[in-house]
């Protein structure tokens, strides 16, 4: 099946500070997202982005579908950005329905 | 509108027992998705039901099956439970079909002894 890697795995920033998130993925897929899983669990929906540039306010994502790779831009983090960010692809999985593979995540902690 | 709602939220089994979760789709979703997520690891995809039938499937035994009713809701269902059932179980809905975005639920933390 399609690999979806992250990096880095974990990663801390002080307030303020900007990061770049990577997801490789090692097949074409038909779309892409990114979460953010905060620590109660709940996954919040960034963007659905299978190419080309998206922002809302200081998240921005890019997606290179040719090139099999998308990153997550965060600026002047704060510490309510602190959790897991995932990257999720979705590939057509038979019988009319299409399937979310997630990367291993990447932990952010924003210290203050 | 309401967003996707799942219950309950904990569940302590023992092994061998079975378990039902359930969960309530985004208002007007017609397609729900199941995944399991072990500590420290992603969400893995488990099965999508898409006008009360099962269209997609994960590679998850048979023990673990699925129902969705006519109004969308769906449960869960994991038969013979084991230790390695021990997750949080996330619950999806979507708007359109095949391929839209997924709004995912709280989860149900389910711990099997």
């Amino acid at each position: 099946g399609i690999q979806v890697e992250q990096s880095p795995p974990d990663l801390i920033l002080q307030e303020g500070a900007n990061s770049t998130l990577r997801c490789n993925f090692s097949d074409s897929v038909n779309n892409l997202q990114w979460f953010h899983q905060n620590p109660w669990g709940q996954l919040i929906n960034l963007f659905y982005i299978p190419s080309g540039t998206k922002q809302n306010g200081r998240l921005s994502a890019t997606t290179v579908a040719t090139e099999r790779y998308s990153l997550l831009y965060i600026s002047s983090s704060q510490t309510t950005d602190s959790g897991v960010y995932f990257c999720a692809v979705e590939q057509y999985s038979g019988a009319g329905s299409y399937q979310l593979t997630f990367g291993k995540g990447t932990k952010l902690s924003v210290i203050p | 509108e309401t967003g996707v709602t799942q219950s309950p939220t904990h569940l302590i089994k023992t092994r061998g027992q079975q378990v039902t979760l359930r969960c309530s789709s985004q208002s007007g979703h017609n397609t729900v998705s199941w995944y399991q997520q072990a500590l420290g690891q992603g969400p893995q995809f488990i099965f999508q039901y898409y006008r009360e039938e099962e269209n997609g499937r994960g590679n998850f035994p048979p023990r673990f099956s699925g129902l969705q009713f006519p109004n969308y809701s769906s449960e869960l269902n994991v038969n013979a439970l084991e230790l390695d059932d021990s997750a949080l179980y996330l619950c999806a809905s979507s708007l359109a079909h095949p391929s839209d975005t997924q709004y995912f639920g709280p989860g149900t933390r389910l711990t099997v002894l």
